[in-house]
């Protein structure tokens, strides 16, 4: 079965870095994304890997794939107040690309 | 580009009442979603189109409607709103099943009392 799993809530001081984790269950999926929703705004693609990646770095974004372990997080280097979000896991499986397995999301706060 | 808008941005339904919810997109885009977002909880798959005339039920699809006469526009429609339906819904789209990145609009935040 499809399934994505996320802490619900992280708070950080601003200046140290984040890092949410993301958990999911099916090993065919092919892509997995990071979405940010921002308060009262649809959801933002932030990142993505590729499944046959470990590792992506863009900026002050980190995304770590762990295949084995069906494991996933971001890391936010130098967090600001303007991160404060929620970021949500998303996969897609192999036999639907286009569709969305999306995690409950993770609720950042960035402490002054 | 305006991207994918959606209206109304808010809305209360009394049980029983229907409605539709209109999304448009001006990304010639040929995918285009539905979701709906519940408190606390990721986003759920409503129906999804793959192109004009072409619809498909994703994950909760009971209670809604979708029609795709046109590549812009992709309406869903509730018949006899029930307080299930008490949700924040998504409309996206993307350019194609190769394209990796869905584009979402705002939201419309409806309450059914």
């Amino acid at each position: 079965g499809e399934d994505v799993e996320q802490s619900l809530f992280l708070s950080v001081r601003e200046g140290d870095s984040s890092v949410i984790n993301c958990t999911y269950t099916d090993s065919s999926s092919t892509y997995l994304y990071w979405y940010k929703q921002e308060p009262g705004a649809g959801l933002q693609l932030l990142t993505y890997i590729f499944s046959n990646m470990d590792m992506k770095q863009d900026q002050r974004l980190t995304v770590l794939l762990n295949k084995k372990d069906k494991h996933l997080s971001l890391r936010i280097a130098d967090t600001q107040t303007g991160d404060s979000a929620i970021y949500f896991c998303a996969e897609s499986p192999m036999d639907s690309s286009y569709k969305l397995i999306f995690g409950s999301g993770t609720r950042l706060l960035v402490r002054p | 580009n305006a991207g994918v808008t959606q209206t109304p941005k808010f809305r209360i339904l009394k049980i029983g009442q229907s409605m539709t919810l209109q999304c448009t997109q001006d990304m010639n885009h040929n995918y285009m979603y539905w979701y709906r977002q519940d408190p606390g909880m990721g986003l759920k798959l409503i129906y999804y189109s793959v192109g004009a005339g072409i619809t498909d039920k994703g994950e909760v699809p009971n209670g809604y409607n979708v029609s795709r006469s046109t590549t812009e526009d992709f309406p869903l429609r509730l018949e006899l709103a029930a307080p299930s339906q008490t949700s924040v819904y998504f409309c996206a789209s993307s350019r194609d099943r190769s394209d990796y990145e869905q584009y979402f609009g705002p939201g419309t935040r409806l309450t059914v009392t």
